[in-house]
């Protein structure tokens, strides 16, 4: 069955330090990949997408994230966390006619 | 402003007590879902609607129904509620299908006693 697997449910940094969640697929290649994030009491809504163009993405507020073919990864990455970066964090993967999302991670931001 | 909204967002209910969670969405698109979320689990599909008249289920639709009628409006309908249900319920709009991007609504938080 297809699955898409974040390390880590949950992840501390300080403000200023580097934010690494990551997320692995089982796939030989999806045609889609998502990053969502949910704020406390909110929807979710879209951080980036990777849609088979440049395998880096930059998505909204500083995040990126690179798509590895090879490590079926999809890893979510900010140079130096804000503390408006405390939320959920979400990947999701489309299989052929289904999305599957990640069980999330839980990102905090120390001061 | 493009948006999907849902009411209400806090419910508390009673087992068995039929309820109906409404949703709809201001941007035409053709297909809506609903999904589950529960910690540790992520976000599990309950059902979708390619089109209006049009609805499958997904993964975990046991003790659900739902209705597309026309293309803007997706109720979830719990005829019978119990505990289990009890969750944070999210619908979701796309304007292609279920593989691509999804617009969420803000979520309705239901607890059954």
């Amino acid at each position: 069955a297809q699955s898409v697997t974040q390390l880590g449910s949950h992840v501390s940094v300080s403000e200023g330090a580097l934010v690494l969640l990551r997320c692995n697929y089982s796939s030989s290649v999806p045609p889609y990949l998502f990053w969502y994030v949910q704020y406390p009491n909110q929807g979710l809504q879209l951080l980036l997408k990777y849609t088979s163009a440049a395998t880096l993405v930059k998505g909204i507020n500083g995040f990126e994230a690179e798509f590895k073919k090879s490590e079926t990864s999809f890893h979510l990455t900010k140079p130096s966390a804000h503390m408006s970066d405390a939320a959920e964090y979400f990947c999701a993967v489309s299989f052929e006619d289904d999305m599957r999302f990640g069980a999330g991670t839980r990102l905090t931001v120390k001061p | 402003e493009a948006q999907v909204t849902q009411n209400p967002r806090y419910l508390i209910t009673v087992t068995g007590k039929k309820l109906t969670v409404t949703c709809s969405q201001n941007m035409n698109h053709e297909y809506m879902s609903w999904y589950r979320q529960d910690p540790g689990l992520g976000l599990r599909q309950i059902y979708y609607s390619m089109n209006v008249e049009v609805t499958d289920k997904g993964d975990v639709p046991e003790g659900y129904k739902v209705s597309r009628k026309e293309k803007r409006n997706f109720p979830l309908i719990l005829e019978s509620p119990s505990p289990n249900q009890t969750s944070l319920y999210f619908c979701a709009s796309s304007g292609r299908d279920r593989t691509y991007e999804q617009y969420f609504g803000p979520g309705t938080r239901l607890t059954v006693t």
